[in-house]
Protein backbone atom coordinates (compact mmCIF):
# COMPACT_ATOMS: atom_id res chain seq x y z
CA UNK A 1 0.00 0.00 0.00
CA UNK A 2 1.55 3.29 -0.63
CA UNK A 3 1.85 5.68 1.94
CA UNK A 4 3.44 9.57 2.74
CA UNK A 5 7.46 8.69 4.20
CA UNK A 6 8.22 11.46 6.98
CA UNK A 7 12.18 12.50 7.79
CA UNK A 8 13.70 12.59 10.31
CA UNK A 9 10.98 10.38 12.52
CA UNK A 10 12.32 12.80 15.72
CA UNK A 11 14.69 16.11 15.95
CA UNK A 12 15.62 17.49 18.79
CA UNK A 13 16.90 21.23 17.93
CA UNK A 14 18.34 24.32 20.49
CA UNK A 15 15.26 27.06 20.60
CA UNK A 16 16.99 29.47 17.94
CA UNK A 17 17.72 27.04 15.30
CA UNK A 18 16.34 26.22 12.31
CA UNK A 19 15.16 22.60 11.26
CA UNK A 20 13.93 20.95 8.21
CA UNK A 21 11.04 18.14 8.07
CA UNK A 22 10.91 16.32 5.00
CA UNK A 23 8.07 14.14 3.33
CA UNK A 24 7.78 12.39 0.66
CA UNK A 25 3.74 12.22 -1.19
CA UNK A 26 2.18 9.36 -2.16
CA UNK A 27 3.31 9.73 -6.22
CA UNK A 28 0.11 10.28 -7.68
CA UNK A 29 -1.22 13.18 -5.16
CA UNK A 30 -1.40 16.02 -6.10
CA UNK A 31 -2.49 18.17 -2.56
CA UNK A 32 0.24 17.98 0.05
CA UNK A 33 -0.31 19.23 3.70
CA UNK A 34 0.98 20.20 6.93
CA UNK A 35 -0.05 19.41 10.60
CA UNK A 36 1.16 19.68 13.85
CA UNK A 37 -0.25 18.16 17.09
CA UNK A 38 1.22 19.31 20.52
CA UNK A 39 1.20 16.24 23.14
CA UNK A 40 -1.76 15.97 24.59
CA UNK A 41 -3.61 18.42 22.13
CA UNK A 42 -5.82 18.12 18.79
CA UNK A 43 -4.26 17.96 15.43
CA UNK A 44 -4.33 21.50 13.42
CA UNK A 45 -3.93 22.60 10.16
CA UNK A 46 -0.64 24.53 9.22
CA UNK A 47 -0.56 24.96 5.18
CA UNK A 48 -1.93 23.05 2.17
CA UNK A 49 -0.06 22.83 -0.93
CA UNK A 50 -0.95 22.56 -4.61
CA UNK A 51 0.50 23.14 -7.62
CA UNK A 52 3.34 24.19 -6.26
CA UNK A 53 2.40 26.79 -4.41
CA UNK A 54 0.39 27.64 -1.01
CA UNK A 55 -3.52 27.17 -1.14
CA UNK A 56 -4.44 28.06 2.18
CA UNK A 57 -2.37 28.38 5.33
CA UNK A 58 -3.60 28.61 9.04
CA UNK A 59 -2.71 31.78 11.54
CA UNK A 60 -0.30 29.38 13.01
CA UNK A 61 1.69 29.19 9.53
CA UNK A 62 3.81 32.74 9.79
CA UNK A 63 6.53 34.13 9.04
CA UNK A 64 8.63 31.38 10.85
CA UNK A 65 7.38 28.66 8.71
CA UNK A 66 7.92 27.96 4.88
CA UNK A 67 7.09 25.15 2.56
CA UNK A 68 8.80 23.74 -0.15
CA UNK A 69 8.68 21.21 -3.01
CA UNK A 70 12.33 21.03 -3.81
CA UNK A 71 11.93 18.48 -7.01
CA UNK A 72 9.68 16.06 -7.72
CA UNK A 73 9.06 13.71 -4.90
CA UNK A 74 9.85 15.79 -1.29
CA UNK A 75 7.94 17.82 0.20
CA UNK A 76 9.26 20.17 3.44
CA UNK A 77 8.94 22.28 6.12
CA UNK A 78 11.33 24.77 7.25
CA UNK A 79 11.00 26.15 10.49
CA UNK A 80 13.24 29.40 11.43
CA UNK A 81 14.69 30.10 14.70
CA UNK A 82 12.52 27.15 16.83
CA UNK A 83 10.76 28.18 19.67
CA UNK A 84 9.95 26.03 22.68
CA UNK A 85 6.73 26.17 21.91
CA UNK A 86 7.05 24.52 18.39
CA UNK A 87 7.26 21.05 20.24
CA UNK A 88 4.98 19.18 18.55
CA UNK A 89 4.48 16.09 16.22
CA UNK A 90 4.09 17.28 13.09
CA UNK A 91 2.62 14.99 10.13
CA UNK A 92 2.47 15.54 6.37
CA UNK A 93 -0.39 14.74 4.75
CA UNK A 94 -1.24 14.32 0.90
CA UNK A 95 -4.55 13.56 -1.24
CA UNK A 96 -5.35 12.48 -4.71
CA UNK A 97 -7.66 15.60 -4.59
CA UNK A 98 -9.01 18.05 -2.38
CA UNK A 99 -10.50 17.63 1.03
CA UNK A 100 -13.25 15.27 -0.01
CA UNK A 101 -11.26 12.59 -0.12
CA UNK A 102 -8.81 10.68 2.25
CA UNK A 103 -5.49 12.44 3.42
CA UNK A 104 -3.16 10.24 3.99
CA UNK A 105 -0.86 10.98 6.91
CA UNK A 106 3.24 10.08 7.39
CA UNK A 107 4.07 8.45 10.68
CA UNK A 108 5.50 12.08 11.87
CA UNK A 109 8.43 13.70 13.19
CA UNK A 110 8.35 14.50 17.09
CA UNK A 111 9.98 17.82 17.05
CA UNK A 112 11.28 18.78 20.88
CA UNK A 113 12.60 22.18 20.96
CA UNK A 114 14.86 22.46 24.22
CA UNK B 1 -13.72 29.93 14.42
CA UNK B 2 -14.46 26.68 12.93
CA UNK B 3 -14.82 24.30 15.69
CA UNK B 4 -15.59 20.50 16.28
CA UNK B 5 -16.34 19.25 19.93
CA UNK B 6 -16.23 16.00 20.85
CA UNK B 7 -16.73 14.34 24.25
CA UNK B 8 -13.25 13.15 25.40
CA UNK B 9 -14.12 10.39 27.25
CA UNK B 10 -12.26 7.86 28.10
CA UNK B 11 -14.92 5.33 27.49
CA UNK B 12 -13.78 2.04 29.22
CA UNK B 13 -16.20 -0.53 27.79
CA UNK B 14 -15.76 -4.53 27.50
CA UNK B 15 -15.18 -6.67 25.33
CA UNK B 16 -18.71 -6.80 23.16
CA UNK B 17 -19.97 -4.21 24.13
CA UNK B 18 -21.72 -1.04 21.61
CA UNK B 19 -19.92 2.09 22.18
CA UNK B 20 -21.04 5.47 20.81
CA UNK B 21 -19.27 8.56 19.97
CA UNK B 22 -21.00 12.16 18.78
CA UNK B 23 -19.19 15.12 17.39
CA UNK B 24 -20.45 18.61 16.72
CA UNK B 25 -19.32 21.08 13.87
CA UNK B 26 -19.86 24.59 14.44
CA UNK B 27 -19.31 25.56 10.28
CA UNK B 28 -22.27 25.23 8.45
CA UNK B 29 -20.90 24.91 5.44
CA UNK B 30 -18.25 21.93 5.66
CA UNK B 31 -19.30 19.52 3.03
CA UNK B 32 -16.80 16.48 4.07
CA UNK B 33 -17.06 14.52 6.50
CA UNK B 34 -14.66 11.68 8.21
CA UNK B 35 -13.96 9.74 11.32
CA UNK B 36 -10.28 8.99 12.15
CA UNK B 37 -8.85 6.74 14.39
CA UNK B 38 -5.42 7.53 16.18
CA UNK B 39 -3.19 5.19 18.25
CA UNK B 40 -1.30 6.53 20.91
CA UNK B 41 1.83 8.71 19.44
CA UNK B 42 0.72 7.29 15.96
CA UNK B 43 -0.33 9.32 12.90
CA UNK B 44 -4.27 9.99 12.37
CA UNK B 45 -5.51 7.01 9.50
CA UNK B 46 -8.95 7.34 8.15
CA UNK B 47 -11.79 4.71 9.72
CA UNK B 48 -14.58 5.78 7.20
CA UNK B 49 -16.06 9.05 5.52
CA UNK B 50 -19.40 10.16 6.61
CA UNK B 51 -22.66 10.53 4.53
CA UNK B 52 -25.65 12.20 4.67
CA UNK B 53 -27.53 9.09 4.29
CA UNK B 54 -25.27 7.36 6.70
CA UNK B 55 -22.92 4.48 6.04
CA UNK B 56 -21.91 1.12 7.37
CA UNK B 57 -18.51 -0.90 7.36
CA UNK B 58 -18.75 -3.65 9.30
CA UNK B 59 -18.77 -3.02 12.95
CA UNK B 60 -19.03 0.46 12.34
CA UNK B 61 -21.50 3.15 11.51
CA UNK B 62 -21.79 6.34 10.76
CA UNK B 63 -24.81 9.05 10.43
CA UNK B 64 -24.32 12.71 9.34
CA UNK B 65 -27.38 15.57 10.83
CA UNK B 66 -26.60 18.14 8.60
CA UNK B 67 -29.05 20.40 10.28
CA UNK B 68 -28.09 19.74 13.54
CA UNK B 69 -24.52 20.14 12.50
CA UNK B 70 -24.03 16.30 14.73
CA UNK B 71 -22.09 13.40 13.70
CA UNK B 72 -21.73 9.92 15.44
CA UNK B 73 -19.92 6.89 15.02
CA UNK B 74 -21.62 2.94 16.61
CA UNK B 75 -19.34 0.42 17.12
CA UNK B 76 -20.10 -2.63 17.97
CA UNK B 77 -19.57 -6.44 19.04
CA UNK B 78 -16.20 -4.17 19.96
CA UNK B 79 -12.64 -5.76 19.67
CA UNK B 80 -9.91 -5.40 22.59
CA UNK B 81 -8.07 -3.77 18.45
CA UNK B 82 -10.57 -0.93 18.99
CA UNK B 83 -8.68 0.65 21.52
CA UNK B 84 -7.69 4.08 19.97
CA UNK B 85 -8.72 7.65 20.02
CA UNK B 86 -11.31 8.63 17.66
CA UNK B 87 -11.00 11.71 15.61
CA UNK B 88 -14.09 13.63 14.37
CA UNK B 89 -12.73 15.73 11.03
CA UNK B 90 -14.83 17.80 9.29
CA UNK B 91 -13.58 20.23 6.06
CA UNK B 92 -12.75 24.05 7.21
CA UNK B 93 -14.87 24.73 4.44
CA UNK B 94 -14.21 28.48 3.50
CA UNK B 95 -14.76 28.86 -0.25
CA UNK B 96 -13.57 27.29 -3.30
CA UNK B 97 -10.22 26.11 -3.17
CA UNK B 98 -10.22 25.23 0.53
CA UNK B 99 -8.70 22.36 1.56
CA UNK B 100 -7.92 21.92 4.98
CA UNK B 101 -9.34 19.75 7.80
CA UNK B 102 -10.37 20.63 11.30
CA UNK B 103 -10.04 17.81 13.60
CA UNK B 104 -11.44 17.42 17.03
CA UNK B 105 -9.45 16.31 20.59
CA UNK B 106 -10.80 13.19 19.98
CA UNK B 107 -12.45 10.81 22.12
CA UNK B 108 -10.41 7.85 23.88
CA UNK B 109 -11.45 4.38 23.63
CA UNK B 110 -10.63 1.43 26.06
CA UNK B 111 -11.91 -1.92 25.19
CA UNK B 112 -11.33 -4.43 28.42
CA UNK B 113 -11.32 -7.87 27.81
Amino acid sequence: EPEVTQTPSHQVTQMGQEVILRCVPISNHLYFYWYRQILGQKVEFLVSFYNNEISEKSEIFDDQFSVERPDGSNFTLKIRSTKLEDSAMYFCASSETGSDTEAFFGQGTRLTVV
Amino acid sequence: RKEVEQDPGPFNVPEGATVAFNCTYSNSASQSFFWYRQDCRKEPKLLMSVYSSGNEDGRFTAQLNRASQYISLLIRDSKLSDSATYLCVVDAYSGAGSYQLTFGKGTKLSVIP
